[in-house]
């Protein structure tokens, strides 16, 4: 089914680990984003992507990267993991201009100890 | 990013009944795009429903509908016959010209029998 997919969907970090989350997206759309969840504050823009190479700030990116090397994929990584990135990570792809919202992954639910 | 607020943590409703919940933003903006989300525990994102600022008109989606007040920055959700599968977290979502999505903080809905 077209959509877009997240991988890893649960894991466990230890405090200074590294990892990268993977997501991609079917149905050719040029936005890509990588959003974080916490209780009482909604969905937050992290990082975000216009297109093939391309990457810029969200509202929290301090401790995240990201890489767009191909159109289909989207990357977030951790470097140096903290209990403060304990979250549900949600990507998220769009067509621009369009109006009709974004398509977004399942979530990965990432625990720092 | 542009504010969203949602005031109203939780919500409770009869089933059968109408709940409204609220959402208010700011923006200098004049032409963007309003949503509604719905998210239950599954985790997955969910369009409820999404209101172009240019059009008057409320969008209507079956049993929901918005009321959009522009000069006000205004945008409730109306779910009427309420059904227990409407029980989730529901979030407004704002749209602009950066075609960044950004989020409320979320209003429970809770259903009873």
């Amino acid at each position: 089914n077209a959509g877009v997919t997240q991988t890893p969907k649960f894991r466990v970090l230890k405090t200074g680990q590294s990892m990268t989350l993977l997501c991609a997206q079917d149905m050719n759309h040029e936005y890509m984003y990588w959003y974080r969840q916490d209780p009482g504050m909604g969905l937050r823009l992290i990082h975000y992507s216009v297109g093939e190479g391309t990457t810029a700030k969200g509202e929290v990116p301090d401790g995240y990267n990201v890489s767009r090397l191909k159109k289909q994929n989207f990357l977030l990584g951790l470097e140096s993991a903290a209990p403060s990135q304990t979250s549900v990570y949600f990507c998220a792809s769009s067509y621009p201009p369009s109006g009709y919202g974004y398509t977004f992954g399942s979530g990965t639910r990432l625990t720092v100890v | 990013a542009q504010t969203v607020t949602q005031s109203q943590p939780e919500m409770s409703v009869q089933e059968a009944e109408t709940v409204t919940l609220s959402c208010t933003y700011d923006t200098s903006e004049s032409d963007y795009y309003l949503f509604w989300y719905k998210q239950p525990p599954s985790r997955q994102m969910i369009l409820v429903i999404r209101q172009e600022a240019y059009k008057q008109q409320n969008a209507t989606e079956n049993r929901f509908s918005v009321n959009f007040q522009k000069a006000a920055k205004s945008f409730s959700l109306k779910i009427s016959d309420s059904q227990l599968g409407d029980a989730a977290m529901y979030f407004c979502a704002y749209r602009g010209n950066d075609y960044k999505l950004s989020f409320g903080a979320g209003t429970t809905v809770t259903v009873r029998a």
